[in-house]
C-alpha cells in the first residue's frame, strides 16, 4: 500500500538545540499531518497543513514548532529550542483529501529524544 | 466539549476467542469514525471507517465495527483472533467541521497463544 517514510527513526540532542524531523509523504497527498505519540499511546494532534499553509494547530505546537513543504521535498517539523518535554515519538501522516472521512497514512515514527 | 474514549487500556484474549473494543464519543453535530491498529514500534494503519448507511462496517483482518448514534459508541469486533491481532488499537473521530482526526487512548489487546 501507499508509503510514508519517516527520517530519521531515532534522533537524540542536548536540550536548546535545534532538530528537523522529515517526512516523504504518498507521493499523491495533498493534506499533511503531525502527530504526538507520548508514553507509546497517546496519540496527540500537533498540526496539519495543506497548499503551503498551517490548517490548523493545537496548544502542543509551541511557539518554538514550524513546518514546511518546499515544493517537491520533505514535509518537515523543526523544533527549536528543543525542551525535555518535548521528548515522544512524531508520526507524520497524509491524505489525498481534506474530506473528513480521508483515510490517514502514518509514517513509522521519529523517536526524539531530548537529554 | 468533544472527547473519544476507550475505556479499556488493556484486553488480554486467548486466540480464538471473540473480542470487543470500545470506543465512545462526545461530539455535536456530524462525525466520522475510523480504527487504526498500532503494531509494536510501527506507525498506526487504518482498518476502517463509518460515516454514513449501514451502520456495521466491514474492515481489514476479520474486523468490523458497529455505529450506535444513541449510546454514542463505535465499538471494533472480531469473531476469532489470532495471535498477530496484538497490538495497540486507536478509535479516531473527526467532526465534519474539523480538518482533523482526534484520537482515543488506544486499547493495547494482547491474544494468548
Amino acid at each position: 500500500g501507499p508509503k510514508v517514510l519517516q527520517i530519521p527513526s531515532h534522533q537524540i540532542i542536548d536540550m536548546g538545540q535545534m532538530v528537523t524531523l522529515n517526512c516523504d509523504p504518498v507521493s499523491n497527498h495533498l493534506y499533511f499531518y503531525w502527530y504526538k505519540q507520548i508514553l507509546g499511546q497517546q496519540m496527540e494532534f500537533l498540526v496539519n497543513f495543506y497548499n503551503g499553509k498551517v490548517m490548523e494547530k493545537s496548544k502542543l505546537f509551541k511557539d518554538q514548532f514550524s513546518v514546511e513543504r518546499p515544493d517537491g521535498s520533505y514535509f518537515t517539523l523543526k523544533i527549536q529550542p528543543t525542551a525535555l518535554e518535548d521528548s515522544a515519538v512524531y508520526f507524520c501522516a497524509s491524505s489525498l483529501s481534506g474530506w473528513g472521512a480521508e483515510t490517514l497514512y502514518f509514517g513509522s515514527g521519529t523517536r526524539l529524544t531530548v537529554l | 466539549t468533544q472527547t473519544v474514549s476507550q475505556s479499556d487500556a488493556h484486553v488480554t484474549v486467548f486466540e480464538g476467542d471473540s473480542v470487543e473494543l470500545r470506543c465512545n464519543y462526545s461530539y455535536g453535530g456530524s462525525i466520522y469514525l475510523s480504527w487504526y491498529i498500532q503494531h509494536h514500534g510501527r506507525g498506526l494503519q487504518f482498518l476502517l471507517k463509518y460515516y454514513s448507511g449501514n451502520p456495521v462496517v466491514q474492515g481489514v483482518n476479520g474486523f468490523e465495527a458497529e455505529f450506535s448514534k444513541s449510546d454514542s459508541s463505535f465499538h471494533l469486533r472480531k469473531a476469532s483472533v489470532h495471535w498477530s491481532d496484538s497490538a495497540v488499537y486507536f478509535c479516531a473521530v473527526r467532526a465534519n467541521s474539523g480538518t482533523y482526526q482526534r484520537f482515543g487512548t488506544g486499547t493495547k489487546l494482547q491474544v494468548v497463544p
